[in-house]
């Protein structure tokens, strides 16, 4: 069956450090994968999009990479801040296929 | 600005009780998506419908849980009769036509099944 795991269940680092998070699949191919950002008492919201013939991504201080041989996709924010402190779930899509998120990561900025 | 809406954003209910919830896509959007989120679960896809067509319910219990679109502004989740493994936060989501397009989601339904 199809499984998504995500680097850990959480996260801490120094605020101005790199955070990196982790996407890796298993029994899906996707053809493109979606990276989310989730607040306490809050829907998730899109940040990124990636798509299968795409091997890097980036908007502002985010760096999404997807490599589709490893079924792994890396998630950076640089210079983090306290305000980067929340869930960010990473989610595969494909035609014809159920679209499916990961558990989850959550992240903890320390100022 | 456009978003999801969703009602009631806290439900708490008796074992044995219907359960509906209620969404409102945002306009020109023609996928709309059910979520359900646990700690243990995470994320999970119960059912979605295109153009207010059902197009997968394979992740819903099909015995207690329905879900219908009666037209393109209202989504609506169902559960009869609602058990305690039920409580959980069910998300509305909605996408405009597109496999690559970004999903908006709702602030969610707060379920308590005592």
């Amino acid at each position: 069956s199809q499984k998504i795991e995500q680097n850990s269940e959480a996260l801490n680092i120094q605020e101005g450090k790199t955070a990196t998070l982790t996407c890796n699949y298993t029994n899906y191919s996707p053809a493109y994968l979606q990276w989310y950002r989730q607040d306490p008492g809050r829907g998730p919201v899109f940040l990124l999009l990636i798509r299968e013939n795409e091997k890097e991504k980036r908007k502002e201080r985010l760096k999404v990479t997807f490599d589709t041989t490893l079924k792994q996709s890396l998630f950076h924010i640089t210079a983090s801040q306290p305000a980067d402190s929340a869930t960010y779930l990473c989610a595969l899509g494909n035609y014809g296929q159920n679209f499916v998120f990961g558990p989850g990561t959550r992240l903890s900025v320390l100022p | 600005d456009a978003r999801v809406t969703q009602t009631p954003r806290d439900k708490v209910t008796e074992m044995g009780q219907e359960v509906t919830m209620r969404c409102q896509p945002i306009l020109g959007h023609n996928t709309v998506f059910w979520y359900r989120q646990t700690m243990m679960q995470g994320l999970e896809l119960l059912a979605y419908f295109r153009n207010r067509a059902p197009l997968d319910d394979s992740g819903m219990p099909k015995d207690r849980f329905s879900a219908e679109m009666p037209d393109a502004t209202l989504a609506t989740l169902k559960i009869q009769p609602s058990e305690p493994r039920d409580s959980a936060v069910y998300f509305c989501a909605s996408k405009a036509g597109g496999s690559y397009n970004e999903q908006f989601f709702g602030p969610g339904t707060r379920l308590t099944v005592l």
